[in-house]
């Protein structure tokens, strides 16, 4: 069945460190691919989304790239903030699945100042 | 303001007892789930309701029960509780089930002794 797997966290870095998450997924056909952020004591919002092959999301000077040949959704950001403290998910969903949304384990990212 | 609410946010409730989570939407969405994260699982679909009086089982329905009379509300039902319900549990609510972008109610923390 369909899956996500993300890279182990907890992930400390400094405060305009650069970020990477690592998130690949396996499904069949051509899912559409999201971020989602979980900050402290908060539901999740979804943070960036790509819906075919090549397509890039960005929000909030977050990115990540569909990468159809690596089946890859990495999360980036080029300088991070303290604020940017919280859990980030993968996630995946299909079109004949019944808009369920498959949740890779999720990265809990810790930012110092 | 659109949102999904839930409650209550955090029960603490003994095994066999039953209990009732509410989630009201009030953006006019046919598409509600309900999902629970558990640690190093993410998170995992419950149930979910395409529209008024329409349910289907999730990944992990055993347990739960649903129900969808209003467009607005779809409470989640432990008839019999028993400890490995133990988790944080999430609304979700789209304009359909095949809309990218999910909205999620803030969660409920649930504790069963």
């Amino acid at each position: 069945g369909d899956s996500v797997t993300q890279m182990e966290g907890p992930v400390t870095l400094s405060e305009e460190a650069f970020l990477t998450i690592n998130c690949t997924y396996t499904a069949t056909g051509y899912p559409s691919l999201f971020w989602y952020v979980q900050y402290p004591g908060e539901g999740l919002q979804l943070l960036l989304k790509a819906t075919k092959a090549d397509d890039k999301g960005s929000n909030k000077g977050f990115e990540a790239t569909y990468r159809k040949e690596t089946t890859s959704f990495h999360l980036e950001k080029g300088s991070v903030q303290v604020s940017d403290s919280a859990v980030y998910f993968c996630a995946l969903t299909r079109y004949n699945q019944g808009g369920k949304l498959i949740f890779g384990q999720g990265t809990e990212l810790s930012v110092k100042p | 303001e659109a949102q999904v609410t839930q409650n209550p946010r955090y029960l603490i409730t003994v095994t066999g007892k039953k209990l009732t989570v509410t989630c009201s939407q009030n953006m006019n969405h046919e598409y509600m789930s309900w999902y629970r994260q558990d640690p190093g699982l993410g998170l995992r679909q419950i149930y979910y309701s395409m529209n008024v009086e329409v349910t289907d089982k999730g990944d992990v329905p055993e347990g739960y029960k649903v129900s969808r009379k209003e467009k607005r509300n779809f409470p989640l039902i432990l008839e019999s509780p028993s400890p490995n319900q133990t988790s944080l549990y999430f609304c979700a609510s789209s304009p359909t089930s095949g809309s990218d972008t999910q909205y999620f109610g803030p969660g409920t923390r649930l504790t069963v002794l």
